[in-house]
């Protein structure tokens, strides 16, 4: 079956340290976001793209970056991580136009 | 003003009653509304989409009113199972069809 795996599910890591969380999804999509989830906000958009070599900023973007080389791929890196990004994040992707939307587990990132 | 607003409860109901979550959002260009449910932490996953007509799904059944800019969730005969963060979701195809989510409603139903 189809499917979107992120891993790892769990990390802690320091202050200052660069991060991936990658984001795999086997739907051939095109379309893949980036979110993250805090109590009290709800689920923010970080990153986002619509196909290869295609990445968009979404409303909390910075500290973030993308890179989509590949349809199936769309890795997450925090380039020197901080307290406040300490956080569930959550990968999706979904097809053009109105489709469902798609979630991996989640990756919860705990920066010390 | 967020883009996407809820009540973010929590709604403590008992087995069986009806509830209804609200929701308002402001882009008046947004094209698409659904309502996902997350439950513990884990992934949202669709519940439902609205459309204008409004549309039901067995005991759920959803409303959309583009000129309050307003969505609804309908919830008949509440069961335990129901008890999840409800999410309105709201996306605009001018902006790429990007999904944007609301706070989340938490319903908790009791025996």
């Amino acid at each position: 079956d189809a499917e979107i795996t992120q891993s790892p599910r769990h990390k802690i890591t320091e202050t200052g340290r660069q991060v991936t969380l990658a984001c795999h999804q086997t739907w051939n999509h095109n379309n893949m976001f980036w979110y993250r989830q805090d109590l009290g906000h709800g689920l923010r958009l970080i990153h986002y793209s619509y196909g290869v070599q295609d990445t968009n900023k979404g409303e909390v973007s910075d500290g973030y970056s993308v890179s989509r080389s590949n349809t199936e791929d769309l890795p997450l890196t925090l380039e020197s991580a901080a307290s406040s990004q300490t956080s569930v994040y959550f990968c999706a992707s979904k097809p053009g136009g109105t489709g469902e939307l798609f979630f991996g587990e989640g990756s919860r990132l705990t920066v010390l | 003003r967020k883009e996407v607003e809820q009540d973010p409860g929590p709604f403590n109901v008992p087995e069986g009653a009806t509830v209804a979550f609200n929701c308002t959002y402001s882009n008046s260009a947004s094209q698409s509304f659904f309502w996902y449910r997350q439950d513990c932490r884990k992934e949202p996953k669709l519940l439902m989409s609205v459309y204008s007509s409004g549309n039901e799904d067995g005991r759920f059944t959803a409303q959309l009113n583009r000129a309050s800019q307003y969505i609804s969730l309908l919830i008949r005969d509440s069961k335990l199972s129901d008890s999840a963060t409800y999410l309105c979701v709201v996306g605009d195809y001018n902006q790429g069809g990007k999904l944007i989510f609301g706070q989340g409603t938490e319903l908790s139903v009791k025996p």
